[in-house]
């Protein structure tokens, strides 16, 4: 059974800081990885969509690169702002089995002004 | 207007009470989704509807039942809820449900609380 785990759970920065957050999976048969941003009480908006082809994807400050055989994926975020302050969640498709997405717990960043 | 469209966004509601969510996708997609949120706890899959047919149900209470009308709305019907079942549910849709490239749009989601 996929499992997905996002270390840390909370964060916070100083503004301006690069920084990185952590996605590890249990299962490397995967189709693909996305990110999704979750703001409080909000739904979930798609960030970035890694196939299993693919090493990394990139969208403005945002980075996030895949590495399947060691079941991790980083999201990097450059140049830190308060704006980004949201919780950031992780989830693998299965290449087998359901086509179900399996979420982690998330990341819950806070930028300090 | 958003892609996926949720109402009511907050209901409160009594064991007893019978209630439904809503949802409304205007991006011409052909899957829709309901998806749990509890506090703590990852996101959990409910049903998947694929054409208006349901093609995966995640051992979900009969208390909870889908109902999808047409490929652009889906509805939660709810009946004798726990206290336990009090959380967001977000509402989902993609492309197609068998296209695993298809990225998946959410919903602003619904908050339940049972009282």
């Amino acid at each position: 059974k996929q499992e997905v785990t996002q270390i840390p759970a909370a964060l916070s920065v100083p503004e301006g800081e690069n920084l990185v957050l952590n996605c590890s999976f249990t299962d490397s048969a995967i189709y693909n990885l996305q990110w999704f941003r979750q703001d409080p009480g909000k739904g979930l908006t798609s960030l970035l969509l890694i196939q299993s082809s693919q090493r990394e994807q990139t969208s403005g400050r945002l980075n996030a690169s895949l590495d399947k055989s060691s079941g991790r994926s980083t999201l990097y975020i450059a140049a830190s702002q308060p704006g980004d302050s949201a919780t950031y969640l992780c989830a693998v498709r299965g290449r087998s089995g359901s086509e179900k997405l399996v979420f982690g717990k998330g990341t819950k960043l806070t930028v300090n002004p | 207007e958003t892609g996926v469209t949720q109402t009511p966004r907050h209901l409160v509601m009594g064991m007893t009470n019978k209630k439904s969510l809503k949802c409304e996708q205007h991006l011409g997609h052909n899957a829709m989704y309901w998806y749990k949120q509890s506090a703590k706890k990852p996101l959990e899959l409910m049903f998947v509807y694929s054409l208006e047919e349901r093609v995966e149900n995640n051992s979900v209470p009969s208390r909870f039942s889908p109902e999808c009308p047409n490929s652009s709305h889906l509805f939660l019907h709810l009946h004798t809820l726990q206290p336990e079942d009090s959380a967001l549910y977000l509402c989902a849709s993609s492309q197609d449900w068998t296209e695993r490239g298809n990225t998946i749009y959410f919903g602003e989601g619904s908050w339940l609380t049972v009282v």
